[in-house]
């Protein structure tokens, strides 16, 4: 099992431009979540998607769509992306259902700087 | 709101050094209480967790334990290791809203 995957792994965007981050996981999960990472604000909350077919709002949707492809595939786009959306993204998904699988497993990231 | 207080880091650490970093939580709700460790240039991955009040969560040395009557989940390790240099992020999550709330994590440094 990869677990979950990302790419690209790296990425620079010019102020403007517009770019699709891509999300999988093999482990059959219901849900799946963005979150950004900033220096010394911890995670963040983008959007998420409970199941197959939903998505929604985060503490920081803004600047951001994102697309529940299938169950296994949850891509994030920066439509115009901006200086301020510099940061490290990661995917993570979980299975829901009961206490125990509150757990998240997360991908590796995706470090995207805005120029 | 849920919320997760993490003491401010960096912590800095000789090797086979006691640590302790501190975790607060809200207690609203049964929560399910998690430290995840995030190493250089990688992702967050679970260290261990507990499900509820007076649980021991372990692994790789490193313990918490679920204390309702304080509301922490402190983790704890006897002798730690240049390796366990990272950064450890608290968090909790329950029923009614299964999204897990994180603290802000708190980066350990550990000498030779």
């Amino acid at each position: 099992n990869a677990g979950v995957t990302q790419t690209p792994k790296f990425q620079v965007l010019k102020t403007g431009q517009s770019m699709t981050l891509q999300c999988a996981q093999d482990m059959n999960h219901n849900s799946m979540y963005w979150y950004r990472q900033d220096p010394g604000m911890g995670l963040r909350l983008i959007y998420y998607s409970a199941s197959e077919g939903t998505t929604d709002k985060g503490e920081v949707p803004n600047g951001y769509n994102v697309s529940r492809l299938n169950k296994r595939e949850f891509s994030l786009r920066l439509e115009s992306a901006a200086p301020s959306q510099t940061s490290v993204y990661f995917c993570a998904s979980s299975v829901f259902g009961d206490r125990s699988s509150y757990e998240q497993y997360f991908g590796p990231g995706t470090r995207l700087t805005v120029t | 709101g849920d919320s997760v207080t993490q003491m401010e880091g960096p912590v800095t650490l000789s090797e086979e050094a006691f640590l302790t970093i501190n975790c607060t939580y809200t207690a609203t709700g049964y929560p399910s209480l998690f430290w995840y460790v995030q190493y250089p240039g990688e992702g967050l991955q679970l260290l261990l967790k507990a499900t509820k009040a007076d649980d021991k969560g372990s692994n790789k040395g490193f313990e918490a334990t679920y204390r309702k009557e304080t509301t922490s989940f402190h983790l704890e390790k006897g002798s730690v290791q240049v390796s366990d240099s990272a950064v450890y992020f608290c968090a909790r999550a329950s029923g009614g809203s299964y999204i897990p709330t994180f603290g802000r994590g708190t980066s350990l440094i550990v000498h030779p």
